[in-house]
């Protein structure tokens, strides 16, 4: 069954805390995307890669970090300098071709206390 | 700047009414659009893409550049309707332009 698969669902952690939340896709895609999703917002990009090894900042990347080593991974770090982590956050992966949608996952809920 | 308004966060309707969820865009070149759905536990979808110029689930969506909107529409609500919508938009695949900005999205609800 291909898709992306997003770990865990919820997440719980204590302020000061680093966590990291994993996306794995197995669509062979090469670009990967990492949304922040909270009410009255919409999605929000924290950063995305094109390509294995390379990775962009989006429009909220302070406080986050990430790392694609492998093409089928994209794990996001929630670090402590995050200001207001509690939110739900949604990984994409998208074909490396124009008009091609973006494929999401389930997303991980992270509470931070 | 690359900007996606919904204008209502909310959208109520009767069954069989006809809906219309408002997108407008903000955008200097050639924009691609698309309309994504969040139904009640499951995963963000693609619904559909102004370029592929078809209907799904009964919705469909034009593209009005001199407006600058991609309203998305269907005649007559259902239930199963009822959900998140949002609408997105990309300047093409390939750097920072590739990527999707998203509207704050629009809450459908159908009653029965």
């Amino acid at each position: 069954d291909g898709g992306i698969t997003q770990s865990p669902k919820y997440l719980f952690r204590k302020e000061g805390q680093n966590v990291t939340l994993s996306c794995e896709q197995n669509l062979n895609h090469d670009a990967m995307y990492w949304y922040r999703q909270d009410p009255g917002q919409g999605l929000r990009l924290i950063y995305y890669s094109q390509i294995v090894n390379d990775f962009q900042k989006g429009d909220i990347a302070e406080g986050y970090s990430v790392s694609r080593e492998k093409k089928e991974s994209f794990p996001l770090t929630v670090t402590s300098a995050q200001k207001n982590p509690t939110a739900f956050y949604l990984c994409a992966s998208r074909e490396d071709r124009n008009n091609s949608p973006l494929h999401f996952g389930n997303g991980t809920r992270l509470t931070v206390t | 700047a690359q900007r996606v308004t919904q204008p209502e966060k909310l959208l109520s309707v009767f069954k069989g009414a006809p809906v219309e969820l408002k997108c407008n865009y903000s955008y200097s070149g050639s924009p691609e659009l698309f309309w994504y759905v969040q139904y009640s536990r499951q995963r963000l979808q693609l619904l559909l893409r102004h370029i592929s110029r078809e209907s799904i689930k009964g919705f469909t969506a034009d593209l009005n550049k001199g407006e600058t909107s991609f309203h998305l529409k269907k005649p007559f609500a259902q239930e199963e309707d009822s959900a998140m919508y949002y609408c997105a938009l990309s300047g093409g695949y390939g750097g920072s332009q590739g990527n999707l900005i998203f509207g704050k999205g629009t809450k459908l609800s159908v009653k029965p």
